[in-house]
C-alpha cells in the first residue's frame, strides 16, 4: 500500500479557501486517492475519491497532478464547521480497506 | 436508515475482562470493518469482512476476534482486556468506494 504524506497542521481563514496537499510518491497505476475527515470524537466521514482526474463534489474538489505522485483537497469556501482531521489515504488492495496516516489537523479561524 | 450503529457508547473494562462490541448496519453493505484509534493518532485496521462467513485479518489483530454471520452484524470480541487496548473503536461498512463509519466505541481498561 502507498503511503502518504501529509502537514499536521494547517489553518485557514474562515471563508477562503483550504488548500490541503498530499504526497503520495509510491502509488500505483491502479490505486485511488482518498479524503477523508473526522471532526472531534466522530467517525471519519466521506469526502471525495479520484484515479488520475481532478474529481468535484458537493464538498470538496481534488487536484491530482499528472504523475498522480500528490493531490491536493480543496475546500472552496471554509467555514467554522470544516476544523477536523484531514486524511488523505491511498486504498489497499485486499477488501478495499484504509490505511490511515496521521492526517492534517485543518483549524478555521473567524 | 440508521448507518452504522455501535454500541456501547462507553464501556470500562478491568484487565483480563472480556466483551463483545456490536456494530450493525441497515444498508444490506457487503463489506465491514474495525478500526481502532489511539489518542493523536490515525485508525489502525483491526479486522474486516468482505461478506456473511468471510472475515480477514487487517494490521493490529492480536487479542481481538470477530465473527460474521449475517450481514448486517459485525462484533468485534476482545477476550482478554489489556490496557493496551484502551482506545476508541470504529465500524464502518463499505458500499462502491465510501466507507461509512459509526460513531465509535470509547473503551477504558484499568
Amino acid at each position: 500500500d502507498a503511503k502518504t504524506t501529509q502537514p499536521p497542521s494547517m489553518d485557514c481563514a474562515e471563508g477562503r479557501a483550504a488548500n490541503l496537499p498530499c504526497n503520495h510518491s509510491t502509488i500505483s497505476g491502479n490505486e485511488y486517492v482518498y479524503w477523508y475527515r473526522q471532526i472531534h470524537s466522530q467517525g471519519p466521514q466521506y469526502i471525495i475519491h479520484g484515479l488520475k482526474n481532478n474529481e468535484t463534489n458537493e464538498m470538496a474538489s481534488l487536484i491530482i497532478t499528472e504523475d498522480r505522485k500528490s493531490s491536493t483537497l480543496i475546500l472552496p469556501h471554509a467555514t467554522l464547521r470544516d476544523t477536523a482531521v484531514y486524511y488523505c489515504i491511498v486504498r489497499g488492495n485486499q477488501g478495499g480497506k484504509l490505511i490511515f496516516g496521521q492526517g492534517t489537523e485543518l483549524s478555521v479561524k473567524p | 436508515n440508521a448507518g452504522v450503529t455501535q454500541t456501547p457508547k462507553f464501556r470500562i473494562l478491568k484487565i483480563g475482562q472480556s466483551m463483545t462490541l456490536q456494530c450493525t448496519q441497515d444498508m444490506n453493505h457487503n463489506y465491514m470493518y474495525w478500526y481502532r484509534q489511539d489518542p493523536g493518532m490515525g485508525l489502525k485496521l483491526i479486522y474486516y469482512s468482505v461478506g456473511a462467513g468471510i472475515t480477514d485479518k487487517g494490521e493490529v489483530p492480536n487479542g481481538y476476534n470477530v465473527s460474521r454471520s449475517t450481514t448486517e452484524d459485525f462484533p468485534l470480541r476482545l477476550e482478554l482486556a489489556a490496557p493496551s487496548q484502551t482506545s476508541v473503536y470504529f465500524c464502518a461498512s463499505r458500499v462502491g468506494e465510501t466507507q461509512y463509519f459509526g460513531p465509535g466505541t470509547r473503551l477504558l481498561v484499568l
